[in-house]
């Protein structure tokens, strides 16, 4: 069972749109909530994370929101770049493990 | 910093053979780190988590006696694919993390090993 809903499965945006991607959990446990980011071929990087005493955090063009009572969260990209087109996994988890989203591969046309 | 490494970055190997991809962090001790299992345009699955020094834990469904994992110092992890075939053919990617600094919970990933069995 998948603890970690995302969507939507893929998206394309144009350059300098925003890009929107969402996932919810189940498991009010968990306190850790980053996203990755994967370009093809290569390892995932952390992008941004948040913990669920905040309901948002901005880091450059990247923002997640939070709504812990709705148990979701979502990454937004501003400014959409096609430098950004890559596929992003949002994670959560309560102690070491983390437990990934299915991803969202995201095409930024130019 | 928390540069993870692995290597190779690639390997072709003929079915039968065990390999063995290494994971090491290059600029901290990483207690914990973890084997994942990528196909393509899928997510991460994780096989199992290593502590150092000591038997790595795996994931149900993941053969122990298939996949070999040693964690022998904070700074290097192995994984052996012992007697491989066509479908082992995957994405590995290791990640490590460590329970000191502000980021308990924050995995540092590899760049991954791409394994193909002929």
């Amino acid at each position: 069972q998948q603890q970690v809903k995302q969507s939507p499965q893929s998206l394309i945006v144009q350059k300098g749109g925003i890009s929107i991607i969402n996932c919810a959990y189940e498991n009010t446990a968990f306190d850790y909530f980053p996203w990755y980011q994967q370009f093809p071929g290569k390892g995932p990087a952390l992008l941004i994370a948040i913990r669920p005493d905040v309901s948002e955090k901005k880091e450059g063009r990247f923002t997640i929101s939070f709504n812990k009572s709705a148990k979701q969260f979502s990454l937004h990209i501003m400014d959409s770049q096609p430098g950004d087109s890559a596929t992003y996994f949002c994670a959560a988890s309560k102690g070491p493990k983390l437990q990934f989203g299915a991803g969202t591969q995201v095409v930024v046309t130019p | 910093g928390a540069v993870v490494s692995q290597h190779p970055s690639w390997v072709i190997c003929k079915s039968g053979t065990s390999v063995k991809i290494e994971c090491r962090s290059l600029d901290f001790q990483a207690t914990t780190m973890f084997w994942y299992r990528q196909f393509p345009k899928k997510s991460l699955m994780l096989m199992a988590t290593s502590n150092e020094g000591s038997k790595a834990t795996y994931e149900q469904g993941v053969e122990k006696d298939k996949f070999l994992i040693n964690h022998a110092s904070l700074t290097l992890s192995t994984l052996t694919v012992t007697s491989a075939h066509p479908e082992d053919s995957s994405f590995y990617i290791c990640s490590a993390s460590s329970p000191s600094g502000n980021s308990y919970n924050e995995q540092f990933f590899g760049p991954g090993t791409r394994l193909t069995v002929l």
